[in-house]
C-alpha cells in the first residue's frame, strides 16, 4: 500500500524557515518524481514544485523561486521541502504527492497533508 | 501564465447527470486530469489523460477534452459524489502544473 506521511508543519513567523519531509512507502520511491502541492485555508490546490527521481530536475511555482527548495534522498525514501523567508500567503496545508505519467503528469497517490501558519 | 477556469459552484439532483467545465486557451491540445476533494481529506484522481479512469473509481465518471474546454461528467450522481472538483494541466512549455479554482458539486 502507498503511503506518503508528511511531517515539519507548525507556526512560524513571517520572514522565518521551516522544513517539511515525507517519509514514503509502499513503492519504488526512487523510480518516481515527486511534488509538493498547497491548498491555503478555504481555497484551492496550488502546485509548488517538483523533482525528478533522481533529483537532477526540478521545478518550481514563481511565487516561491529562490525561498524554497525541494529535495529527496532515495536511500531513507524521503521528500523535504526547505521554506525560507515565509510569508503570510504560504500559510496552507502542504501534500506531499506521488506524480505519475501517461502522456502528462497528475498526482495519483496524495499524503494526508501538513499545516504551515505564517503569522507572527 | 496559463490559466484554468471553472464554475465556483455546480448543483444537481441525485440521480442526475453532473457536469463540471474547465476552461483553459486551446486546453485541447494539452492533456487534463480530475481531482475530488471531501472536507477535510486529501484530494483524490478520478480522472487521467483527458477520458481514463484510475482502478477503483467508479463508471460513472467520465471526461472528456477538446478545443478550449475540459469536461467532468458524473452520471446517475449519488449523495457521496458531494465534493470540490479540481482539474489540472500541464503548461510543456514551463513545466508548471496549473489547478482550475474548483468547483463545489452539490446533491440535492
Amino acid at each position: 500500500e502507498v503511503q506518503l506521511v508528511e511531517s515539519g508543519g507548525g507556526l512560524v513567523q513571517p520572514g522565518g524557515s521551516l522544513r517539511l519531509s515525507c517519509a514514503a512507502s509502499g513503492f519504488t520511491f526512487s523510480t518516481y518524481w515527486m511534488c509538493w502541492v498547497r491548498q491555503a485555508p478555504g481555497k484551492g490546490l496550488e502546485w509548488v514544485a517538483n523533482i525528478k527521481q533522481d533529483g537532477s530536475e526540478k521545478y518550481y511555482v514563481d511565487s516561491v523561486k529562490g525561498r524554497f527548495t525541494i529535495s529527496r534522498d532515495n536511500a531513507k525514501n524521503s521528500l523535504y521541502l526547505q521554506m525560507n523567508s515565509l510569508r503570510a500567503e504560504d500559510t496552507a496545508v502542504y501534500y506531499c504527492a506521488r506524480q505519475e505519467w501517461s502522456l502528462h503528469p497528475y498526482v495519483d497517490y496524495w499524503g494526508q497533508g501538513t499545516l504551515v501558519t505564517v503569522s507572527s | 501564465s496559463y490559466e484554468l477556469t471553472q464554475p465556483p459552484s455546480v448543483s444537481v439532483s441525485p440521480g442526475q447527470t453532473a457536469s463540471i467545465t474547465c476552461s483553459g486557451d486551446k486546453l485541447g491540445n494539452k492533456y487534463a486530469c480530475w481531482y475530488q476533494q471531501k472536507p477535510g481529506q486529501s484530494p483524490v484522481l478520478v480522472i487521467y489523460q483527458d477520458t481514463k479512469r484510475p482502478s477503483g473509481i467508479p463508471e460513472r465518471f467520465s471526461g472528456s477534452n477538446s478545443g478550449n474546454t475540459a469536461t467532468l461528467t458524473i452520471s446517475g450522481t449519488q449523495a457521496m459524489d458531494e465534493a470540490d472538483y479540481y482539474c489540472q494541466a500541464w503548461d510543456s512549455s514551463t513545466g508548471d502544473w496549473v489547478f482550475g479554482g474548483g468547483t463545489k458539486l452539490t446533491v440535492l
